[in-house]
């Protein structure tokens, strides 16, 4: 089947600090790979995606790269600002179905 | 860039009665739409995929009795929770994909309805 599997939060950062969030998947076929993000009281905003191994997305300073040998799709950032601090959910796409994983709340503290 | 709305974004309702959401998709037609569930500090789960014009697919463990979904236009859909108890307090968001012009997998998300029952 397809699941996504991401690192529990919360996970606590100072500024300007570097970011890892895991995000590991199962899947069939070839799915496409997303981080989205939640802001407090705001609905899920695509970050990035990649739609195929070895592809990299990236946005405002995000990537992550699209591993299929280890069937993974970390989120990562060299610097953090406070304004970063949200949820961001990894998820798959297959046959037009998303997939989400929990959910890692981050905060960024000054 | 797209943009979907939801109304109401927070609602509160007694038990034993029934609350509509509705999604709408403001600047573009949607030929499908998607409900999911949002319990807290867990992930989103997809409740039901609307299609404009025709019954709404369920996934399983679902009732479709109880959350009924309506897709009568191409920028509209709505989801009625029927009888409502306390455990189907939860966020409700929506999802519209862009019709036969976008990327298939180009969903953009409503900011979400928070629903309480007393």
């Amino acid at each position: 089947g397809n699941s996504v599997t991401q690192m529990e939060g919360p996970v606590t950062l100072s500024e300007e600090a570097f970011l890892t969030i895991n995000c590991t998947y199962t899947a069939t076929g070839y799915p496409s790979l997303f981080w989205y993000v939640q802001y407090p009281g705001e609905g899920l905003q695509l970050l990035l995606k990649a739609t195929k191994a070895d592809d990299k997305g990236s946005n405002k300073g995000f990537e992550a790269t699209y591993r299929k040998e280890t069937t993974s799709f970390h989120l990562e950032k060299g610097s953090v600002q406070v304004s970063d601090s949200a949820v961001y959910f990894c998820a798959l796409i297959n046959f037009n179905k998303f997939y989400f994983g929990s959910g890692t709340k981050l905060n960024v503290k000054p | 860039g797209a943009v979907v709305s939801q109304h109401p974004s927070w609602v509160i309702c007694k038990s034993g009665t029934s609350v509509k959401i509705e999604c709408r998709s403001l600047d573009f037609q949607a030929t499908t739409m998607f409900w999911y569930r949002q319990f807290p500090k867990q992930s989103l789960m997809l409740m039901a995929t609307s299609n404009e014009g025709s019954k709404a697919t369920y996934e399983q463990g679902v009732e479709k009795d109880k959350f009924l979904i309506n897709h009568a236009s191409l920028t509209l859909s709505t989801l009625t929770v029927t009888s409502a108890h306390p455990e189907d307090s939860s966020f409700y968001i929506c999802s519209a994909r862009l019709g036969l012009a976008g990327s298939t997998d180009t969903q953009y998300f409503g900011p979400g309805t928070r629903l309480t029952v007393l």
